[in-house]
């Protein structure tokens, strides 16, 4: 019964390449995120959806796509993947925005 | 507008107590707690939503001062599963913002 799910675990391919993450909660919450976390562990909120809709969309190049089909599922799809992409990727949800975040286990991504 | 943490890393005994601040230069509404434990995922603390608000957690428990606008944790009689890194986080513009963490390390 997990809570929220990301697939891959683990993601390793090449610099240019295309790659998705994706990313399911069965918790019933409207609210999505996408958060980046690099080498010195820091957390950084990359997306956010509420609902199907974007709500926050952070400093992030546009190689970076996010898109969520139903408020359940959030997808991340990364073009022309590059080095400084590599990081743990974690999907999270919560009920609002200001609410208890619950993490999915996270999809490291190696760029070689 | 992410918030500070202090210190960056701190080692433990067994039974040892320890504190982490947490700071902002805004004004806090509330403060979220997290702590990940290597190779997993963070997991939720608490939150605190209103100045001077304590919460407990196991014998984890933390407070949350809205003047000084920071929150402490405060880990006490430490054990070997508070090992990880604890996140504080601070919500502005309807965005949890994480700080740096701090890396707890309990040794037997």
């Amino acid at each position: 019964d997990t809570a929220v799910s990301q697939t891959p675990k683990y993601l390793v391919t090449q610099m240019g390449n295309d790659k998705s993450i994706k990313c399911e909660q069965n918790l019933g919450h409207d609210t999505m995120y996408w958060y980046k976390q690099d080498s010195k562990k820091f957390l950084k909120i990359m997306f956010s959806y509420n609902n199907k809709e974007l709500i926050i969309n952070e400093t992030v190049p546009n190689r970076f796509s996010p898109k969520s089909p139903d408020k359940a599922h959030l997808n991340l799809h990364i073009n022309s993947l590059e080095l400084g992409d590599s990081a743990v990727y974690f999907c999270a949800s919560s009920t609002q925005g200001t609410d208890t975040q619950y993490f999915g286990p996270g999809t490291r991504l190696t760029v070689l | 507008q992410q918030p500070v943490q202090s210190p960056q890393a701190v080692i433990l005994r067994e039974g040892e107590d320890a504190v982490i601040n947490c700071s902002s230069s805004k004004a806090l509404y509330s403060v979220h707690w997290y702590r990940q434990k290597h190779g997993e995922a963070p997991v939720f603390l608490m939150i605190l939503l209103k100045g001077g608000e304590q919460k407990g957690h196991e014998k984890i428990s933390a407070s949350f001062n809205e003047k000084k606008q920071q929150s402490s944790l405060y880990l006490t009689a430490s054990q070997l599963s508070y090992s990880g890194t604890y996140f504080c986080g601070t919500v502005y513009d309807y965005k949890l913002s994480f700080g740096a963490g701090t890396t707890v390390t309990v040794r037997a």
